[in-house]
């Protein structure tokens, strides 16, 4: 059981858009900022978006978070087939004191 | 440019150790956390702990304490994950990956991943 909830699938159809929920508590993303990854098969994990909103130098505008109060969102619009992939989200957890994961949410295009 | 170069693929037994190396370039490497990240087959990513490299203090995740230790050496800006009594479903992928800040999950840059074995 991981701390953070996310579905474990979406889908989408190209140029739709998307959205995957991240659900956590006061400890961790209540107090903290949201870290997203997405992982392609067979690769490193690669940050997606930072900060709960703030996108790293080049990750696609369509790519964008959100957070409020104690859940996340990440949305992807302009769904295109490369987009399909795991995807992750991940906050500082004050009371464990650890980096708590979701589960990860299996995202396919159809 | 910023680069974590980690050791090769390790096949051990059970009740083994294994020390997995993280070799960090471009960058200043004590500037920055570096944590450890698992993934067994098929499963998505938990977090082991991290290294504060300039301090050496470290945070390890509850279901680790007693069994990981990491460490650095600086003067070869490297980091160093040691799992002990392993058991076979400590089989996954490690990854670093580097950190900013004290309330932060890793960051921007990750090593391509150490496959760990472990079976009799």
């Amino acid at each position: 059981q991981s701390v953070l909830t996310q579905p474990p699938s979406a889908s989408g159809t190209p140029g739709q858009r998307v959205t995957i929920s991240c659900s956590g508590s006061s400890s961790n993303i209540g107090s903290n900022t949201v870290n997203w990854y997405q992982q392609l098969p067979g690769t490193a994990p690669k940050l997606l978006i930072y900060s709960n909103n703030q996108r790293p130098s080049g990750v696609p505008d369509r790519f964008s978070g959100s957070k409020s109060g104690t859940s996340a969102s990440l949305a992807i619009s302009g769904l295109q087939s490369e987009d399909e992939a795991d995807y992750y989200c991940a906050a500082w957890d004050d009371s464990l004191k650890e980096v708590v994961f979701g589960g990860g949410t299996k995202l396919t295009v159809l | 440019q910023v680069q974590l170069v980690q050791s090769g693929a390790e096949v051990k037994k059970p009740g083994a150790s294994v020390k997995v190396s993280c070799k960090a370039s471009g960058y200043t490497f004590t500037g920055y956390y570096m944590h450890w990240v698992r993934q067994a087959p098929g499963q998505g990513l938990e977090w082991m702990g991290r290294i504060n490299p300039n301090s050496g203090g470290t945070n390890y995740a509850q279901k680790f304490q007693g069994r990981v230790t990491m460490t650095r050496d600086t003067s070869i800006s490297t980091a160093y994950m040691e799992l002990s009594r392993l058991r076979s479903d400590d089989t996954a992928v490690y990854y670093c990956a580097r950190g900013i800040g004290y309330g932060d999950s890793p960051r921007d840059y990750w090593g391509q991943g150490t496959l760990v074995t472990v079976s009799s």
